[in-house]
């Protein structure tokens, strides 16, 4: 069966330090992983996304994710926090089955950068 | 830039009640879903849409769900009989083509239903 775990309902930063949201997996075969973002009363926007290759991934907004396989997780990372980084930050897996393209989805991490 | 949009922002309907959500997905795109999310639980794919027909559904798409592409741009969830625990979030999104693209969610519904 496939799975995601965001362990921190919450995390809080300071403007200006590095940020992390976890996110662990359980999935069948090789993962297609990605990070959304929910903005208030706005729909969930794509921030990257993990197929192959590089481990490190960048995507929109400053934002990186690195894939460790060993640890199955796909952490969501950005160097310097901005207030506007808060937000709501779902990670999602899609497996890596023929005629399997839909989304199953962790239950969220509320970030919050505190000026 | 292109975006998903969906009507209305928020319907409320009483249970048993027939409601239609609607979507507008990106012109170009090939594969059309919906998910829902219920107040503080996470987002869950009922059902997926490819070619004019379902490709895929989960367990809580059962008989109640419908969906339907009544022509070139409008996407469409039907709940026929609706009961309180389908108050919820409901997202459409849609897709480009092929299992590594990105899907692109809207803004969504919210149902409440009394």
């Amino acid at each position: 069966a496939q799975s995601v775990a965001q362990p921190e309902d919450q995390v809080n930063v300071a403007e200006g330090n590095p940020l992390t949201v976890k996110c662990t997996y359980s999935v069948s075969g090789n993962p297609y992983l990605f990070w959304y973002v929910q903005y208030p009363n706005r729909g969930l926007q794509f921030l990257l996304k993990y197929i192959t290759g590089d481990n490190l991934v960048k995507g929109s907004y400053g934002f990186e994710a690195e894939f460790n396989k060993s640890q199955t997780s796909f952490h969501l990372k950005k160097p310097s926090a901005l207030v506007s980084d808060s937000a709501l930050y779902f990670c999602a897996v899609r497996p890596d089955q023929t005629g399997a393209n839909n989304l199953f989805f962790g239950t969220g991490t509320r970030l919050t950068v505190i000026p | 830039e292109p975006e998903v949009t969906q009507t209305p922002s928020h319907q409320v309907t009483q249970m048993g009640q027939e409601v239609i959500l609607r979507c507008v997905p990106i012109s170009n795109h090939l594969y059309f879903y919906w998910y829902r999310q219920i107040l503080g639980q996470k987002v869950e794919f009922l059902v997926s849409f490819y070619n004019n027909e379902i490709s895929e559904k989960s367990e809580i798409f059962d008989d109640q769900f419908s969906v339907e592409r009544p022509d070139g741009s409008n996407f469409t969830l039907k709940i026929r009989s609706t009961k309180l625990e389908d108050s919820a979030m409901y997202f459409c999104a849609s897709m480009t083509t092929g299992i590594v693209s990105e899907q692109f969610f809207g803004p969504g519904t919210r149902l409440t239903v009394l």
